[in-house]
């Protein structure tokens, strides 16, 4: 029931784009976006709900595509600050309690 | 506005020991998660807790792990005894509504040895 993320990990030089999958094989009614730095607390990105939305602010934006059960998040012009782990939480429709499950990471390194 | 607070930020304890990490939600949220992170693997979810119910606890991996949060505003989460397998990073989150952004503390850091 985990929802997998791919890739697991991508180098990318400055300034290039990069886009990660967080798929579900349940239904889910959210999909939450963290990044985390080594040593620090998991930073909240943005979260979508079920319904097809897509959201963004500055050069990250992501999407939910309900039929596929899949968010995608969508990183331009990357910057060295992008560099981290992010992780998809995600919240099923069966359980709207607030319980995420989360995917096993994508360890993303932006190189000057 | 002050985030959400974890202490300690490191524990190093031997097995069998009891440890006990303390989670302060951000102030007003009802809402409040442990998860925990071992070694490079997902977050995996623990138990969540309203006030000072416990919502969900699907999560707990055993007996030997004892979450509260009496009165509803800060939480403790007691491992006793510790073995091996408990070392890891525990987080706790908190949100407004059961649904809502939910936002992480740094974390605990259990080394059992």
């Amino acid at each position: 029931q985990q929802p997998v993320q791919s890739p697991q990990a991508v180098i990318l030089r400055e300034g290039e784009d990069a886009v990660i999958n967080c798929s579900s094989s349940k239904a889910l009614y959210s999909v939450h976006w963290y990044r985390q730095k080594h040593g620090e607390a998991p930073v909240f990105l943005m979260i979508l709900l079920k319904g097809g939305e897509q959201k963004g602010h500055d050069k990250i934006s992501a999407s939910f595509n309900e039929k596929k059960q899949q968010s995608s998040l969508y990183l331009t012009a990357s910057q060295l600050s992008y560099s981290g782990t992010y992780f998809c939480g995600t919240e099923r429709s069966d359980n709207q309690g607030g319980k995420l499950i989360f995917g096993q990471g994508t360890e993303l390194s932006v190189k000057p | 506005e002050a985030g959400v607070t974890q202490f300690p930020s490191h524990s190093v304890i031997e097995k069998g020991q009891t440890v006990t990490l303390r989670c302060d939600p951000i102030s007003g949220h009802d809402n409040l998660y442990w998860y925990r992170r071992v070694m490079g693997k997902e977050i995996k979810f623990l138990l969540h807790f309203v006030k000072e119910s416990k919502q969900d606890e699907s999560g707990m991996p055993n007996n030997r792990f004892l979450a509260e949060r009496t009165g509803g505003t800060y939480s403790t989460l007691k491992v006793q005894p510790a073995e091996l397998e408990d070392s890891g990073v525990y987080f706790c989150a908190s949100s407004q509504w059961h649904t809502d952004t939910q936002y992480f503390g740094p974390g605990t850091r259990l080394t059992v040895l």
